[in-house]
């Protein structure tokens, strides 16, 4: 069962477009929600996180948009650069008191900024 | 400063074999975490360390799987009786404290390849 959904597999966008990636999660008890971006040969880095009490958290170019009632949430990109073409994905996890929990990753989205 | 480091970068097995793989956390950090990531798919969680105490082995696939952190700090993932479907990146996380919302920050990952 795959608890976190990610789509498009991949994506081309031209220098100075936006770059959209949706996810959507079916397990209710998530309530932390980081996005990661990955160069080849590199690990996971953490780009931008939100959680569910707000429905939009912005740093710079990037931006998450969060559906609590939908169970979505997407990634925005805007005036893309070639230095962003990487893998990108997104996570979930719940926020309990027992510890940190793993994440839980989708499947990752192949984005290539065409200049 | 130093970030997480993982050795060997790259690791080949033969079918049967036992290896382990090592992880550095960032000096200091409580929480740390194994993933594995199969090619072109997300992390996938195997376990979760708080400080020594192994607090998560839910994604451990096997008992051939094993994971030890004695003094806090550097942890092994060992792998008994290596099988082909192993053949994945071993990424190691750890985050300073304890919440599921403090950053993970990875490591290179280790490649196993299983001949």
């Amino acid at each position: 069962q795959q608890q976190v959904k990610q789509s498009p597999q991949s994506l081309i966008v031209q220098k100075g477009g936006i770059s959209i990636i949706n996810c959507a999660y079916e397990n209710t008890a998530f309530d932390y929600f980081p996005w990661y971006q990955q160069f080849p040969g590199k690990g996971p880095a953490l780009l931008i996180a939100i959680r569910p009490d707000v429905s939009e958290k912005k740093e710079g170019r990037f931006t998450i948009s969060f559906n609590k009632s939908a169970k979505q949430f997407s990634l925005h990109i805007m005036d893309s650069q070639p230095g962003d073409s990487a893998t990108y994905f997104c996570a979930a996890s719940k926020v309990s008191g027992g510890g940190a929990d793993g994440l839980t990753f989708g499947k990752g989205t192949h984005l290539i900024i065409q200049p | 400063g130093a970030g997480v480091s993982q050795s060997p970068r790259y690791k080949v097995a033969k079918r049967g074999q036992d290896v382990a793989l090592r992880c550095d956390p960032i000096s200091g950090h409580v929480s740390l975490f194994w993933y594995q990531q199969a090619l072109g798919q997300g992390p996938e969680f195997l376990t979760y360390f708080q400080n020594e105490a192994q607090l998560d082995k839910s994604g451990l696939p096997s008992d051939r799987f094993f994971a030890e952190r004695p003094e806090g700090s550097v942890s092994t993932l060992k792998i008994q009786r290596t099988q082909q479907e192993d053949s994945a990146v071993y990424l190691c996380a750890s985050s300073a404290g304890q919440l599921s919302t403090d950053t993970q920050y990875f490591g290179p990952g280790t490649r196993l390849t299983v001949l």
